[in-house]
């Protein structure tokens, strides 16, 4: 079993859809947690942290369960620019902050 | 303030040469990672470091060396290039609240 699972998709939804990404991971002992969006050929760049109290950024908002251990992403009123690879994101505190473990993966399209 | 800059942005390599990719930071961070990205998956640490003079192994370590001499600078050694290590390679330095700053990535084809 990967340490950081995420359904691939692909995604494909209109433009103003709503859209929500899921992500499990098994390390209970995880104590960071983030989105990252990833642009075809381009490098992941951070799109938020994702807080136990839940965040909001403008249409995005992540979520954190701990006692499930997954973490969600929703996406809300869908622009052509939000088409990318959704990265989940999972990093140790202390000696292992180093070592991020990085979900495979969520393909969004969005569609005129 | 440049973040996290890699060289070169493309490399073709015939089987058994060399190389080093280059990465550097300007923002002081201590722990800086290598990672992999094949076409369509998802990237795989190779090593990481938590400041100089020390690095460890992460997820595929098998054909690479690294060494961190000073916190600014983390280059990346292929031994003996296989035709299994094309990929995209991306250097990454850790911030504070360990949020992660990539580099733009080196394109390596090994032939």
């Amino acid at each position: 079993r990967k340490e950081v699972e995420q359904d691939p998709g692909p995604f494909n939804v209109p433009e103003g859809a709503t859209v929500a990404f899921n992500c499990t991971y098994s390390n209970s002992a995880s104590q960071s947690f983030f989105w990252y969006r990833q642009d075809c050929r381009k490098e992941p760049k951070l799109l938020m942290s994702v807080y136990s109290s839940g965040n909001e950024d403008g249409r995005f908002t992540a979520q954190l369960n701990r006692a499930s251990q997954y973490i969600s992403l929703l996406i809300r009123d869908s622009k052509l620019s939000d088409s990318a690879t959704y990265l989940c994101v999972v990093n140790m505190w202390g000696t292992n902050a180093g070592k991020s473990t990085f979900g495979d993966g969520t393909t969004l399209t969005v569609k005129p | 303030n440049a973040g996290v800059t890699q060289t070169p942005k493309f490399q073709v390599l015939k089987t058994g040469q060399s190389m080093t990719l280059q990465c550097a930071q300007d923002m002081n961070h201590e722990y800086m990672s290598w990672y992999r990205q094949d076409p369509g998956m998802g990237l795989r640490l190779i090593h990481y470091s938590v400041g100089a003079g020390i690095t460890d192994q992460g997820e595929v370590p098998n054909g690479y060396n690294v060494s961190r001499s000073t916190t600014e600078d983390f280059p990346l050694r292929l031994l003996s290039a296989a035709p299994s290590q094309t990929s995209v390679y991306f250097c990454a330095s850790t911030g504070v609240a360990y949020e992660q700053y990539f580099g733009p990535g080196t394109r390596l084809t090994v032939t």
